[in-house]
């Protein structure tokens, strides 16, 4: 199957900065990624949609300003945490969708963020 | 709307079979998905079901009807690593996956 990439795993940063997480479709060229933020026990909760060379497409609550989406080409999808607060710690997760498959999403491994 | 249901937690024997129900009301259907996914990591394509009837995967299977939006996964001799959440999706027109709250599955030796 079509492998993703994200880097970081993980990463700890303190209050008011910012932390840029990578999300790479190695094999497979992605029009479109998706990145999801998941709490402790709880479900997958899709903050945005990210196209390629256009806007990403944000779910209501997600502030935009806040979580800067840039998915510059075609393998190549950033998730920008500014001013991080410690209530964004979370598990975040992008996914790509082959667009010559079965429209199924692959996961990259997730980056887990702690806010200190 | 839409709207995708399951139970929220299971539990099963080790060797035993166990079958994780998921409906589902949706405009327009793209198909069915179900993921696994195991505590703290990303979740894993498991299957694809876009027609009516049983896909088997080896010691997993899926089955659909389109017509009573009714799908399920069933898990033939549980190993003990199977123990994880299972999540059914159905895509959107927009191919954005709608997400169900996942099934906790707990195996018991």
């Amino acid at each position: 199957g079509a492998v993703v990439s994200q880097h970081p795993s993980w990463v700890i940063c303190k209050s008011g900065t910012s932390v840029k997480i990578e999300c790479r479709s190695l094999d497979f060229q992605a029009t479109t990624m998706f990145w999801y933020r998941q709490f402790p026990k709880q479900s997958l909760m899709l903050m945005a949609t990210s196209n390629e060379g256009s806007k990403a497409t944000y779910e209501q609550g997600v502030e935009k300003d806040k979580f800067l989406i840039n998915h510059a080409s075609l393998t190549l999808s950033t998730l920008t945490v500014t001013s991080a607060h410690p209530e964004d710690s979370s598990f975040y997760i992008c996914s790509a969708r082959d667009p010559q498959g079965i429209h199924e999403q692959y996961f990259g491994p997730g980056t887990r963020l702690t806010v200190t | 709307g839409q709207n995708i249901d399951q139970p929220t937690e299971m539990t099963a024997t080790e060797g035993a079979i166990v079958q994780i129900n998921c409906t589902y009301q949706t405009s327009g259907f793209n198909g069915l998905f179900w993921y696994q996914q195991h505590a703290g990591e990303a979740p894993t394509f498991l299957s694809y079901n876009v027609l009516d009837g049983l896909e088997e995967k080896g010691r997993f299977s899926s089955f659909l009807s389109r017509s009573k939006g009714y799908s399920y996964l069933l898990l033939k001799e549980l190993q003990m690593k199977d123990s994880a959440s299972y999540l059914c999706a159905v895509p959107d027109s927009n191919y954005q996956l709608i997400w169900g709250a996942g099934t906790k599955l707990i195996i018991k030796p």
